[in-house]
């Protein structure tokens, strides 16, 4: 069965710090990668998504960036964090079939201080 | 013009009861439908998905498509206290080659001992 797992589940990082979140999936190839980012008490926001190794499209222009280096790894980075960026962070995987169903990891935590 | 909408809630209803959560979306040539739950503090997983006029039935759970409406609705039967969550309608309009799914602001769900 395919499994998804992020980390860290919870940081706590001071403004202008970098970040670096990591997502891997296993049982199963090539597939689509999402980053969604949920600030309180609101929705889902995709942020980015992928459907192959490097290939990286943005939703949203912000201080955050994706990649992808290997088929089942994706990488959430910054260079410097903003207050506006704390919020739960969430990676997912669907099979690189459109239609088909979002799956989410663990989630993170990330409060800027 | 919101594309997924959903009543914030909270909605209450007493243990035992049946809970009623709506969802309708803009996009009138969407194809694959799904409820999420959430649990405060984790990250939403799957309960759910539709993608044929009608009902579609899962134990407690019977989600409802009305194309022509551009309605999609969860019931769940006999609440219990630890249905007590978040949903989140989802609505994949399959405009492009990958699984970009649109999330509703979620309904808070509580239901009472």
């Amino acid at each position: 069965s395919q499994t998804i797992h992020q980390w860290p589940a919870t940081l706590v990082q001071p403004v202008g710090s970098p970040l670096s979140l990591e997502c891997t999936v296993e049982g199963t190839s090539n597939p689509n990668l999402y980053w969604y980012r949920q600030a309180a008490g609101r929705g889902l926001q995709l942020l980015f998504y992928s459907v192959g190794i490097g290939q990286i499209s943005s939703e949203v222009p912000q201080n955050l960036s994706a990649s992808r280096p290997q088929d089942r790894q994706f990488i959430l980075s910054s260079k410097k964090l903003l207050l506006s960026d704390s919020g739960f962070y969430l990676c997912a995987w669907s099979e690189g079939v459109s239609g088909n169903t979002i799956y989410f990891g663990e989630g993170s935590w990330l409060t800027v201080v | 013009q919101k594309e997924v909408e959903q009543n914030s809630g909270p909605l209450s209803v007493p243990e035992g009861a049946i809970a009623s959560l709506n969802c309708t979306y803009s996009d009138r040539g969407s194809q694959s439908f799904f409820w999420y739950r959430q649990y405060s503090g984790k990250s939403p997983e799957l309960i759910m998905f539709i993608y044929s006029n009608g009902d579609k039935e899962d134990g407690r759970f019977t989600a409802q498509l009305n194309k022509a409406s551009q309605y999609v609705s969860l019931l769940i039967r006999d609440s219990q206290p630890s249905d007590s969550a978040t949903y989140l309608c989802a609505v994949n309009p399959l405009k492009t080659s990958y699984d970009k799914v649109i999330f509703g602001p979620g309904t808070s769900l509580s239901v009472i001992p």
